[in-house]
Order: structure tokens, then C-alpha cells, then sequence
């Protein structure tokens, strides 16, 4: 079975332009985690789904970002206009949740590096 | 609200060495715990977990212990090898909060040497 599957694996831009990351969960998975790790800040969430509705998107850090999740295999995570602090690897992460089994599985990341 | 506190890094330690990297929880409800590992350029894997008090989650030679009356989940393996240089990340999940999102700590790195 695939396991999470994130595209592009690497983005460079340059500040200003618009950048979309994209994120395939593991089929039949019910829940969608967008992180972001720095050096800094380390690992943090930034919104999560279940049944491809937002649920908490307090980690959002402006309105430069964005989420949708319009069906259950595929979630974008959109920045408009980027800037050179977004620089970070981006991770999806999808789970089942259900009674007891929740763990989250990661895909490999994007790192995005805005100059 | 709830956190992780794992201990600083960076660990070295030589190959066939005894590893405990300390990991500390505070929660509202009563959480789940887990252990994921980062090889380099990778992302996060599943390592072990454990759902109630007193539970022993292990894989791969590590192990960890539930320990409620200290809020903790240390990490143990008895005989490490370089391949399990990595960033090491404690996490807890509180159902009884009403949230399925993981809380992580800073993260550990471990290095092995030959």
C-alpha cells in the first residue's frame, strides 16, 4: 500500500510568488495534518482535517496560507505571496481515527526554500 | 494545556552503547504516547506507542514505559548501531481533550558511532 505521497519534493522560489504544495493521504485514511519543521520552531501543525473539513487551523500563520482538502485523496496547502521566512520542509500527515488507532503516517516532505 | 519536554541534543554515543533519551508530558486528559523517529531527509516514522498506563511499547530493540505517577515515556535500547543515527521526537495524542492532533516535542538527535 502507497503510503503518503507529497509533491514536489523540492520548490525553490523567489519571494512574492505564489506556491502550492500537494498531498495524496494514504487511501481510506478519515483525518489530514499540514506541519511545518524549521530549525527554529521545530515541528508545527498548522491545520488538520477530518472528513475533508477543517478542523483547526489555529497554526495557520497568516493569511498567506491556505488549506483545502476538496475530497479524501488530495489536500493543498497553498502561500500567496511567499516570502523568504516560509522557508521550512512541509509534511502531510494523514491517520484513521478510530477508537483507540489514531497514529499519524508522514509523507517525505517538501522543502521549500524561498529566496 | 498540553506538552512535551524530551532532553536536549545533540547524543552521542558509540556503536553497541546503552540509550535513554528522557521524555516528560503534561495533559488535561489521558493521553496516548509515542515515539517517532527522522532518518535524515525523511519524514517522521511511527517508532512504538502506548495507550494506557503501565504499557510497554517496543520495536526494533527500542522500548518505552507509560509511567503515569511521572508523566513520562523514556526511551531505551539496550545495544544502539549506526543506523539508528536520527532525530528522535516523544509525542502525546489526548482523546479525552476531544483531539486527535499529536503534540511533539523538540526533537533529540542521536548520533552513533562506529
Amino acid at each position: 500500500d502507497a503510503g503518503v505521497i507529497q509533491s514536489p519534493r523540492h520548490e525553490v522560489t523567489e519571494m512574492g510568488q505564489e506556491v502550492t504544495l500537494r498531498c495524496k493521504p494514504i487511501s481510506g485514511h478519515n483525518s489530514l495534518f499540514w506541519y511545518r519543521q524549521t530549525m527554529m520552531r521545530g515541528l508545527e501543525l498548522l491545520i488538520y482535517f477530518n472528513n475533508n473539513v477543517p478542523i483547526d487551523d489555529s497554526g495557520m500563520p497568516e493569511d498567506r496560507f491556505s488549506a483545502k482538502m476538496p475530497n479524501a485523496s488530495f489536500s493543498t496547502l497553498k502561500i500567496q505571496p511567499s516570502e523568504p521566512r516560509d522557508s521550512a520542509v512541509y509534511f502531510c500527515a494523514s491517520s484513521f481515527v478510530s477508537g483507540a488507532s489514531y497514529e499519524q503516517y508522514f509523507g517525505p516532505g517538501t522543502r521549500l526554500t524561498v529566496t | 494545556g498540553n506538552s512535551v519536554t524530551q532532553m536536549e541534543g545533540p547524543v552521542t554515543l558509540s556503536e553497541e552503547a546503552f540509550l535513554t533519551i528522557n521524555c516528560t508530558y503534561t495533559a488535561t486528559g489521558y493521553p496516548s504516547l509515542f515515539w517517532y523517529v527522522q532518518y535524515p531527509g525523511e519524514g517522521l516514522q511511527l517508532l512504538l506507542k502506548a495507550t494506557k498506563a503501565d504499557d510497554k511499547g517496543s520495536n526494533k530493540g527500542f522500548e518505552a514505559t507509560y509511567r503515569k505517577e511521572t508523566t513520562s515515556f523514556h526511551l531505551e535500547k539496550g545495544s544502539v548501531q549506526v543506523s539508528d543515527s536520527a532525530v528522535y521526537f516523544c509525542a502525546l495524542s489526548d482523546r479525552g481533550a476531544g483531539s486527535y492532533q499529536l503534540t511533539f516535542g523538540k526533537g533529540t538527535k542521536l548520533s552513533v558511532i562506529p
